[in-house]
């Protein structure tokens, strides 16, 4: 079974410029994450989709960023236009739905490492 | 304010000793899950553990084993008889469900250097 994949693997923009991150969660999987971790901090939660509907998207920084999960498949995280501060790594995750009151662990990509210069 | 502490920033052990990370969390939530995960080189985040808060029973997989303690909000992790390629990145992390939301709150990791 294929795990979390995330495209691309590094991105190198100029500030101002748009990016797009994509990520096609494991098949089946209802629940996809969207994190950030900037250089030296810790990993910040980002937004929550179930399926195509945005479940939390406390973590979003600001309107910069707008994600979108079409037809509850792969998701896509597009920043525009981006800033200097905008660098670090985008991981995405995703896990099984299910029973309320249950949190199942997150099964998380190899991460998107984008610079903006 | 959900919060997770790695006070450790970083470990460096010489292989076969035993090795203790640790992990300290805030809640307010009656109802909540601890996680472990690990981020070798190769930088992807590896489950390792899922806890949920009514299970104190300590966990044991091969070399690795988990320490949870509710009275000090601890959720500790021992390698036992390390090797070179348990160096890596280690993050603890919390989950409440508050409203239906699972995002995971993560510390900051600690940086395990396992040296031959």
């Amino acid at each position: 079974e294929a795990g979390v994949t995330q495209f691309p693997s590094h991105s190198v923009i100029e500030k101002g410029q748009t990016v797009t991150l994509r990520c096609d969660p494991i098949s089946g999987h209802d629940n996809l994450y969207w994190y950030r971790r900037v250089m030296g901090k810790e990993i910040k939660f980002l937004l929550h989709f179930v399926k195509e509907s945005k479940q939390d998207e406390s973590g979003m920084p600001n309107n910069r960023f707008l994600a979108e999960r079409t037809g509850g498949t792969y998701s896509t995280l597009k920043v525009q236009p981006a800033e200097l501060e905008d660098s670090g790594v985008y991981f995405c995750a995703s896990s099984q739905g299910g029973l309320a009151g249950v949190s199942y662990e997150q099964y998380f990509g190899p991460g998107t490492r984008l610079t903006v210069t | 304010a959900q919060k997770v502490t790695q006070a450790q920033t970083e470990i460096s052990v010489v292989e076969k000793e035993d090795v203790t990370l640790d992990c300290v969390y805030e809640t307010r939530d009656t109802t909540y899950y601890l996680f472990w995960y690990k981020q070798p080189p190769s930088g992807e985040l590896v489950f390792l553990i899922r806890r949920n808060s009514f299970d104190e029973q300590n966990e044991i997989s091969g070399r690795y084993s988990w320490n949870f303690q509710k009275s000090t909000s601890s959720f500790n992790f021992t390698i036992t008889a390390s090797q070179v390629v348990d160096s890596a990145v280690y993050f603890c992390a919390l989950s409440e469900l508050i409203q239906g939301a699972q995002k995971l709150v993560f510390g900051q990791g600690t940086r395990l250097t396992i040296n031959p």
